[in-house]
C-alpha cells in the first residue's frame, strides 16, 4: 500500500529551529514535495526533492533519503507567520501525489 | 493576477441535491485535479485530467463526476449529495502531465451536506 506518515502536531519557539519528519511508502517514487497550508487557506508549494541530499531555500531546507524512505523539512529562525500545517506528499509511479495528513506547527513567542 | 479560481466559496446543500463546483485556471496548465480535504486525513484525489478532453479517476471518485471541455475549466459535479461528502474541496493545476510537477491550488470550496 501507499502511505505517508508525519507527526500530527509540533510546537516550537519563535527564533528557534524545527525539523518536521516524513516517512513514505509509494508504489514507485518520483520525488517528494513539501507544501505549507495556513488555516483556512490553500496549500502552497515549498520544495521538491528527487535526489538524496539537502535542498536549501532561504530559511527552509528539505532533505531526502530514498534508501530510507525518509524526508524532513527544516525551518530556521522561526517567525510567528510560520504557524501553519506542513504537508508532505510523495509522487508515485503514475506521478500522482500521495499526501500525508499534515503537521500542524504552533509557534510560541 | 494569474491563478485558479473556485466557486462557490462555501455552500450548504440538502442531501440528494445536485451540485457543481466550478474551477477555472488562466495559466494554460495541462493538468488539473480535484481533491477533498477532511480533518485528520491527507488530501485525497477525486478525479484528474492530464489534458483537455481526458479525465481519470483518483482515490475517491465514487459519487463525483468531472468534465474537461477546454484547458481552463474543470467542473466537479455531485449528482446526488450525501452527508459524507461534507468536506473542503480544492482544485489544483500543474503545467506538466505525466511527470512530477508543482501543483497550484485554488482557494477551496467548503461544502456542507445536511
Amino acid at each position: 500500500g501507499q502511505n505517508i506518515d508525519q507527526p500530527t502536531e509540533m510546537t516550537a519557539t519563535e527564533g528557534a529551529i524545527v525539523q518536521i519528519n516524513c516517512t513514505y511508502q509509494t508504489s514507485g517514487f518520483n520525488g517528494l514535495f513539501w507544501y505549507q497550508q495556513h488555516a483556512g487557506e490553500a496549500p502552497t508549494f515549498l520544495s521538491y526533492n528527487v535526489l538524496d541530499g539537502l535542498e536549501e531555500k532561504g530559511r527552509f531546507s528539505s532533505f531526502l533519503s530514498r534508501s530510507k524512505g525518509y524526508s524532513y523539512l527544516l525551518l530556521k529562525e522561526l517567525q510567528m507567520k510560520d504557524s501553519a500545517s506542513y504537508l508532505c506528499a510523495g509522487s508515485d509511479s503514475n506521478y500522482q501525489l500521495i499526501w500525508g495528513a499534515g503537521t500542524k506547527l504552533i509557534i510560541k513567542p | 493576477i494569474a491563478g485558479i479560481t473556485q466557486a462557490p466559496t462555501s455552500q450548504i446543500l440538502a442531501a440528494g441535491r445536485r451540485m457543481t463546483l466550478r474551477c477555472t485556471q488562466d495559466m494554460r496548465h495541462n493538468a488539473m485535479y480535484w481533491y477533498r480535504q477532511d480533518l485528520g486525513l491527507g488530501l485525497r484525489l477525486i478525479h484528474y485530467s492530464n489534458t483537455a478532453g481526458t479525465t481519470g479517476k483518483g482515490e475517491v471518485p465514487d459519487g463525483y463526476s468531472v468534465s474537461r471541455a477546454n484547458t481552463d475549466d474543470f467542473p466537479l459535479t455531485l449528482a446526488s449529495a450525501v452527508p459524507s461528502q461534507t468536506s473542503v474541496y480544492f482544485c489544483a493545476s500543474s503545467e506538466l502531465a505525466g511527470g512530477p510537477d508543482t501543483q497550484y491550488f485554488g482557494p477551496g470550496t467548503r461544502l456542507t451536506v445536511l
